[in-house]
């Protein structure tokens, strides 16, 4: 099946710093998703990429469908402690199930 | 945001019980979907549905079983649960006239089987 890489799988970092994280693939996708899980509570969306080459902004996060269709990044601008939690990219390809493809998470730590 | 709500949120149960998680949306969303997804892991997903009366499964095999006799209700059942089936279970739907996947989660049932 697909599967995609996700990294880094975690991150330490000050709060106020930038954050920047990606999912690459050896397959291509069609749509790139982006979610935010706290404990205990589902993904709750954050961006929707349906192009390749597509970059859109949510306030202080900015996702990028990648050009190739094989991968996406997410950054995050100035980051504050809620924003603490696991990030999951997903994807969607082709034919099959019309479930996603979840990278294994990105752990944020944010240390004020 | 779509509401889709589940429950238990939390089931705690010994080994050869039947169970039943329930997933209801009042979206209207056609597309409704089982993930199942162990701690601190990538999100697995194991059943999907399409409209009433149609259910499919995902990719990762379950023992689970679900139906969908209602558009906002899509229950999972497990007929003899098992230690092995201790994890996290998220519903989510998407509406059919999206382009791509966007789906939206529930909250979860963290099922503990003894």
């Amino acid at each position: 099946g697909q599967q995609l890489n996700q990294s880094p799988q975690s991150m330490f970092i000050q709060e106020g710093e930038d954050v920047s994280m990606n999912c690459t693939s050896s397959s291509i996708f069609n749509t790139w998703l982006w979610y935010k899980q706290d404990p205990g509570e589902g993904p709750v969306l954050l961006i929707a990429l349906y192009k390749a080459g597509e970059l859109t902004s949510n306030g202080r996060l900015t996702a990028q469908f990648g050009i190739t269709r094989k991968d996406s990044f997410l950054n995050i601008s100035a980051s504050i402690p809620s924003d603490v939690g696991i990030y999951f990219c997903a994807g969607r390809g082709r034919g099959g199930a019309d479930g996603l493809t979840f990278g294994k998470g990105t752990h944020l730590i944010i240390q004020p | 945001e779509a509401d889709i709500y589940q429950t238990p949120r939390y089931l705690v149960i010994g080994t050869g019980k039947k169970i039943t998680l329930e997933c209801s949306q009042t979206m209207g969303h056609d597309k409704m979907y089982w993930y199942q997804q162990d701690p601190g892991m990538e999100l697995h997903l194991i059943h999907y549905s399409y409209g009433v009366n149609s259910t499919e499964k995902g990719d990762l095999s379950s023992e689970s079983t679900v139906s969908r006799i209602r558009t906002e209700h899509f229950p999972l059942t497990l007929e003899s649960a098992r230690p092995s089936h201790t994890s996290q279970y998220l519903c989510a739907s998407s509406p059919s006239d999206t382009p791509g996947s966007t789906q939206y989660f529930g909250p979860g049932t963290r099922l503990l089987v003894l």
